[in-house]
C-alpha cells in the first residue's frame, strides 16, 4: 500500500516552460514534506520542503504548495532548465518517537525538458 | 565535508553469496538509513538506526538480509545469501537532529548473477 503516490512516470516539458510534478499522499500523519531530485549514477539530493503549516515554500525557481485538504503536492519549476532533467521524488514524513524523521517515498518522476 | 560514503559503487557477484554494503555517514549525525531503489518498488526503506541502535527494521526483506552499525562512523548492510532478486541500488543515508532532510550517499549498484 502506497502511501506517496508519484502517479507521472514521467513528464516531458520544453525549455523555459514551467514543470509541475504532482505527489498524493494518504497519511494524514504526515506533517513534512520533502522533494528530492536524482541523476543517474548519484544519490538523491534535498530540493525543497514545506511544512504542514504552510501552504506554499519558494526557492528560486523552484516552488512546492501544499493542499492538506486534497493530500496533495506539487512541485513547480519556473522557467525549466535543461539541467533540470532528472528523477523527482516526493517524500513524506511524520515525527517518530525516536526523534529520527523516517521518510516515505514516491518512485518518482522522470522529468525531461526539452531544449 | 564529505558527505555520506559508500562502498563498493558496484559490486557484481554470483547468488549464494554473501555480499556486505558499507556506509559511512556525515559527522555529527545521529541518524543512518538503509534504502533500496528498484524499478518495481521505488525508493523503499530497509531498516534506520538511531545513535547506533536499529530502530525500524520492518523493511529488511527476508532473514538474509542483517544490518549493524557498530559506530557513529560506520554501518554495514549484508545479504547472505545473495539472490538475483536482490539486484538493485542500495543507499545510505545520514540525518541530523533538527535538520529536516536526509543527506544521502551515492549509492551501491548490486547485482547478483
Amino acid at each position: 500500500d502506497q502511501q506517496v503516490k508519484q502517479n507521472s512516470p514521467s513528464l516531458s516539458v520544453q525549455e523555459g516552460r514551467i514543470s509541475i510534478l504532482n505527489c498524493d499522499y494518504t497519511n494524514s500523519m504526515f506533517d513534512y514534506f520533502l522533494w528530492y531530485k536524482k541523476y543517474p549514477a548519484e544519490g538523491p539530493t534535498f530540493l525543497i520542503s514545506i511544512s504542514s503549516i504552510k501552504d506554499k515554500n519558494e526557492d528560486g525557481r523552484f516552488t512546492v504548495f501544499l493542499n492538506k485538504s486534497a493530500k496533495h503536492l506539487s512541485l513547480h519549476i519556473v522557467p525549466s532548465q535543461p539541467g533540470d532533467s532528472a528523477v523527482y521524488f516526493c517524500a513524506a514524513s511524520g515525527h517518530s518517537g525516536a526523534g529520527s524523521y523516517q521518510l516515505t517515498f514516491g518512485k518518482g518522476t522522470k522529468l525531461s525538458v526539452i531544449p | 565535508d564529505a558527505g555520506v560514503i559508500q562502498s563498493p559503487r558496484h559490486e557484481v557477484t554470483e547468488m549464494g553469496q554473501e555480499v556486505t554494503l558499507r556506509c559511512k555517514p556525515i559527522s555529527g549525525h545521529n541518524s543512518l538509513f538503509w534504502y533500496r531503489q528498484t524499478m518495481m518498488r521505488g525508493l523503499e526503506l530497509l531498516i534506520y538506526f538511531n545513535n547506533n541502535v536499529p530502530i525500524d527494521d520492518s523493511g529488511m526483506p527476508e532473514d538474509r538480509f542483517s544490518a549493524k552499525m557498530p559506530n557513529a562512523s560506520f554501518s554495514t548492510l549484508k545479504i547472505q545469501p545473495s539472490e538475483p532478486r536482490d539486484s538493485a541500488v542500495y543507499f545510505c543515508a545520514s540525518w541530523a537532529s533538527g535538520s529536516g532532510e536526509q543527506f544521502f550517499g551515492p549509492g551501491t549498484r548490486l547485482t547478483v548473477l
